[in-house]
This record gives structure tokens, C-alpha cells and sequence, in this order.
């Protein structure tokens, strides 16, 4: 199937500090999605990214869609408590209609 | 989670008997998509459906499981005989184009 990596698998950071996260693939991508998940909720959709090269914020939050097509990565800075969550990527494979999804990146946010 | 509805919120079911799950989508929204997702870890794909036909099963398991997307109505998840291991949490996810949005999930808990 196709394989999308989603790294780090975890993190446990400071309040106030940045962080990153991104999903690479062997695929060329025709979209980009960044879900977070709080407990016991669905995911929501935080950003889509249509182009290669594209770079979109929403608040505190910064992605981009790589040049290659092949990687995204998320952005959040200065971390607050309720950033805690699990973040998915996620995408549309060139020619398919089906997202695929990554395994998530659990955040935690220690004040 | 944009208008996409999920019921039951929670179902609880003895081994062996039936459990249905139910997946409104966004209004307009012809795709869904079904994912499970055991507590602490991703979201594994079953199905994506579009009205009246099933595009890609492959996450679906062999046996007890089948999903249906009709013409009017919402979409139905069926499991056949629950075990214990079906307990998990199983969520829709509506698209209408690029973007896909998630409901809150039916937590099925076997007992």
C-alpha cells in the first residue's frame, strides 16, 4: 500500500517552545492535510495545501507543501497547553481520489 | 467537525450480536471515508465509499464487516457477530472534494 511517514512519533515539550513535525512519501502528492485530534474528538482540519511550494499559516500554525511533492511539514510556535493532541497528515495521492493518512505525531505540552 | 454526524456517540454490545453505525455527511459531500482507531494509536483506513458504490475495501476485514453508502440516507457501518476486538473507536470522514472532515466517532465497546 502506499506508505506515508509521519515523524516524530512523539513529543514532549515546554510551553512557549516551537515545534515541527512532517510526513515524507516515495508518492507525489496532489494535496496536503493537517488534522489535530483531541481526546475522545474527531480530527479537524487544520490546513490544506493545494500547490507545490505553497506556504499557509492559520494563526500560530505554519505548513507547507513541499517542492518535491513528496513532504509537508507543520509547524506550531509558541506552544500552548492546548496544543496537546495528536497531529495527522494527510494526502491525495497523483491520480487517486483516496486519502492516506499518517500515523500521527502525539504532542504534549508541559507548562 | 463541519455538519458530518455520527451516531450512536457510543454503543455497547454483547459478543455476537450486531452493531450499526451511522455516517451523515456534509450536505452535498458524495465521498465518505470509514477509518477505526484503537485508543492511543493512528487512524487505520477500512473503506471509501462513494453514493452507491464502494471504491477501495481494502482496510476492511475479510469477514463480519461491510459498509454501505445508498442513494438517500447515511452511510452504514456493519459489524456481524462483534468480538472484543472490534472495540474501538470508528470514524467517518465526508469529502466533497480535496479536503475531508471528520465526525466525532462512535466509541463501540464489546462486552
Amino acid at each position: 500500500g502506499q506508505q506515508l511517514n509521519q515523524s516524530p512519533q512523539s513529543m514532549f515539550i515546554q510551553e512557549g517552545e516551537d515545534v515541527s513535525m512532517n510526513c515524507t512519501s516515495s508518492s507525489i502528492f496532489n494535496t496536503w492535510l493537517w488534522y489535530k485530534q483531541d481526546p475522545g474528538e474527531g480530527p479537524v482540519l487544520l490546513i490544506a495545501l493545494y500547490k507545490a511550494g505553497e506556504l499557509t499559516s492559520n494563526g500560530r500554525l505554519t505548513a507547507q507543501f513541499g517542492i518535491t511533492r513528496k513532504d509537508s511539514f507543520l509547524n506550531i510556535s509558541a506552544s500552548i497547553p492546548s496544543d496537546v493532541g495528536i497531529y495527522f497528515c494527510a494526502g491525495q495521492i497523483g491520480g487517486s481520489e483516496k486519502l492516506v493518512f499518517g500515523k500521527g505525531t502525539k504532542l504534549t505540552v508541559n507548562p | 467537525n463541519a455538519g458530518v454526524m455520527q451516531n450512536p456517540r457510543h454503543l455497547v454490545r454483547r459478543r455476537g450480536q450486531e452493531a450499526r453505525l451511522r455516517c451523515s455527511p456534509v450536505k452535498g459531500h458524495s465521498h465518505v471515508y470509514w477509518y477505526r482507531q484503537l485508543p492511543e494509536e493512528g487512524l487505520k483506513f477500512m473503506v471509501y465509499l462513494q453514493k452507491e458504490n464502494i471504491i477501495d475495501e481494502s482496510g476492511m476485514p475479510k469477514e463480519r464487516f461491510s459498509a454501505e453508502f445508498p442513494k438517500e440516507g447515511p452511510s452504514i457501518l456493519r459489524i456481524q457477530q462483534v468480538v472484543r476486538g472490534d472495540s474501538a473507536a470508528y470514524f467517518c470522514a465526508s469529502a466533497g472534494g480535496a479536503e475531508a472532515f471528520f465526525g466525532q466517532g462512535t466509541r463501540l465497546t464489546v462486552v
